[in-house]
């Protein structure tokens, strides 16, 4: 089986511009959870779809969105970048049909100027 | 979900074991412990999980205390390839909703 794939890899923005990236899970698993990784605040959790369906977020500014299709593919979209957005985005996915286990993909990486 | 804690940092001579431990003491009856690694700049990498019982895979064992309340991730032969960080995450099933709390989690280095 194919793992979870994101696009882009890399990208630069300025500051003030939004940017949408794109998670394509397991097949199978319908469940995507996205996370963003700093050096300083670590692994932090974003937000989890299952079904198209919004089911968990985390605790980050409305600027940060996501969305999931009838496909299980997801996208997250963060609006009016901030310098503080540069990071390690990450999504991973899962099926609740087996048992929960998360598996990442690996990651889009941010870069706002 | 119950906290975890983890040595800031470990080092192991390559082709020995390499012992992770992890401390959970809040860690509630239904919740279970997952060990991920991440290799710098990549994606998490699922290692093992598991409730109760000592499990082993391909990669790694993880031996539970009978309380529960900490756990050893086992790398059997440690090579160069194993250095990463390494996450203990307790989480309970069903209603985490996708939601892992990672901490700062062990540095493992391995030496030649």
């Amino acid at each position: 089986k194919a793992g979870v794939t994101q696009t882009p890899r890399y990208l630069i923005k300025t500051r003030g511009q939004q940017v949408t990236l794109s998670c394509s899970p397991i097949s199978g698993h319908r469940s995507v959870s996205w996370y963003q990784q700093t050096p300083g605040q670590g692994l932090q959790f974003l937000f989890e779809y299952f079904s198209e369906t919004q089911r968990n977020k985390g605790n980050f500014p409305g600027r940060f969105s996501g969305r999931q299709f009838s496909n299980s593919r997801s996208e997250m979209n963060v609006s009016t970048l901030e310098l503080g957005d540069s990071a390690l985005y990450l999504c991973a996915s899962s099926s609740y049909r087996v048992d929960e286990t998360q598996y990442f993909g690996p990651g889009t990486r941010l870069l706002v100027l | 979900d119950a906290k975890t804690t983890q040595p800031p940092s470990m080092d192991c001579a390559e082709g020995r074991a390499a012992n992770l431990p992890c401390n959970h003491s809040t860690i509630s009856g239904n919740e279970y412990v997952y060990w991920y690694r991440q290799i710098h700049s990549q994606g998490p990498q699922y290692i093992i999980h598991g409730l109760k019982n000592n499990e082993t895979n391909e990669m790694a064992s993880l031996i539970i205390t009978e309380d529960r309340k900490s756990s050893t991730l086992i790398l059997p032969h440690a090579t160069l390839r194993d250095t990463a960080v390494y996450y203990c995450i307790v989480t309970p099933p069903r209603t985490s909703y996708g939601k892992l709390t990672f901490g700062q989690g062990t540095i493992l280095t391995v030496h030649p």
